[in-house]
């Protein structure tokens, strides 16, 4: 059984660009959420998607962007890089419609360098 | 506004010894919380939760703590082993069924053999 993966494990981008992440959720998950790891810090909540919309929404500007696919699997987008958007950003997945109090599986990142 | 805080960045224990790991909030209205440990290169693992109605929940080695009035909870790991060398997050949420969880910024633990 597949957990939840991530692509690409590692990406360098400059400044202004704009990057794509993509993310597969574990098998029998019907919910993915994305979070920035900036270094040293603890994971941060951007945004979480189910039935294919935004359900929630950390406090990131409009720049971050999401998407999710009628097979659950999701896309980040981010527009105008900044350097400070350099971070690993992680997805998670969960299912919804469980017992509600489901456990989030988190990939293991991509590695976002905006140079 | 950091609402969930790991105040120690890093702990060096002796193997066998207890670890405690603990972590400060300052929200309220923080129902559930969880402790993550991470590996490199690897993403966050699911440890241990505890809900805001019990102050002790233990999972073999595992143990957390929660002290409302103190918005103050540990993990105690006993005995402690070389393979539990990493960062652990404590995590919150407002509810058992959230999906958004305030992460605190990790401790670093090693276990010295």
């Amino acid at each position: 059984d597949a957990g939840v993966t991530q692509s690409p494990t590692h990406l360098i981008k400059t400044r202004g660009q704009q990057v794509t992440l993509r993310c597969s959720p574990k098998s029998g998950h019907d919910t993915v959420s994305w979070y920035q790891q900036a270094l040293g810090q603890g994971p941060q909540f951007i945004f979480q998607y189910y039935e294919e919309e935004e359900r929630q929404r950390g406090n990131f500007p409009d720049r971050f962007s999401g998407h999710q696919f009628p097979n659950y699997s999701s896309e980040l987008n981010v527009n105008a890089l900044l350097l400070g958007d350099s971070a690993l950003y992680l997805c998670a997945s969960s299912n919804v419609g469980g017992s509600g109090n489901e456990k989030l599986f988190f990939g293991s990142g991509t590695q976002l360098s905006v140079l | 506004d950091q609402q969930v805080k790991q105040n120690s960045p890093s702990l060096s224990v002796q193997e066998g010894r207890i670890s405690i790991l603990n972590c400060d909030y300052t929200n309220s209205m923080f129902d559930y919380f969880l402790w993550y440990k991470k590996y490199p290169a690897e993403g966050p693992t699911f440890l241990i939760s505890i809900s805001s109605i019990k102050d002790k929940n233990e999972d073999g080695r595992f143990t957390v703590f929660l002290n409302k009035s103190a918005k103050h909870l540990s993990l105690h790991i006993v005995p402690s082993q070389p393979g539990d060398s990493a960062v652990y997050f404590c995590a919150a949420k407002e509810w058992a069924g959230a999906q958004k969880l305030v992460f605190g910024q990790g401790t670093r633990l090693t276990i010295n053999p």
